[in-house]
């Protein structure tokens, strides 16, 4: 919707390069920040989140960080790999409950 | 556990007939969600369920859908009648601990209507 913002839409990385994925929203009272990834013909399923009290968290090769003067919140894939091409959608917690509109990953080997 | 199972997971049907969807969320899970995935309009709430009651329905997209939760482990979407412009793939999901946290979502069941 459009109180959830994702940029880019797609992105396309050389394998072992590192991709970044923006989400903007509007709800200053959103206190949790998930990030989804949903393979092709799968279900999305919760790959990393935050909450307000923090700036940063990482789980192996990814990370979100998040940014709430800003109300923005990115996730970081480092050292891609072929099984990281899908779509990632972002889902704050506003009232809502809306999810982003997606970013298709596409990773080149 | 056996995760969020939805059923069936494909339907083909001509326009005008009923369709029904169907799901079981994770045991202890007190929040229900349905969803709509298109490649145009991407994901969308269409309601949620807090405790069997329905908290929000306003992404309900008009008088031919409607949802129920009996009991807390089954819940059922209805669309009547069915046109082509429903075909999506209709994804359910569950949430402990508040509607704004983590959602398990079932493998959804892809709707086709003639």
């Amino acid at each position: 919707g459009e109180n959830v913002e994702q940029h880019p839409s797609t992105l396309s990385v050389q394998e072992g390069d590192s991709a970044v994925i923006k989400c903007t929203y509007s709800d200053s009272a959103s206190n949790y920040f998930p990030w989804y990834k949903q393979e092709l013909g799968k279900r999305p399923q919760l790959i990393i989140d935050i909450r307000s009290n923090v700036g940063e968290k990482k789980d192996q090769r990814i990370a979100v960080t998040l940014n709430k003067t800003a109300k923005h919140f990115s996730l970081h894939i480092t050292e891609t790999q072929p099984e990281d091409s899908a779509v990632y959608f972002c889902a704050p917690n506003d009232y809502k409950l809306s999810f982003g509109a997606g970013t298709t990953v596409t990773v080149r080997a | 556990d056996a995760g969020v199972i939805q059923s069936p997971r494909h339907e083909v049907t001509e326009m005008g007939q009923e369709v029904t969807l169907r799901c079981k969320p994770i045991s202890g899970h007190d929040y229900l969600f349905w969803y709509r995935q298109t490649m145009m309009r991407g994901l969308e709430l269409l309601i949620y369920f807090n405790n069997n009651v329905p908290i929000d329905d306003s992404g309900m997209p008009e008088d031919r859908f409607s949802a129920k939760m009996p009991n807390a482990s089954f819940s059922t979407l209805k669309i009547q009648p069915s046109e082509p412009r429903d075909s999506a793939v209709y994804f359910c999901a569950s949430s402990q601990n508040g509607a704004r946290e983590t959602q398990y979502f079932g493998p959804g069941t892809r709707l086709l209507v003639l």
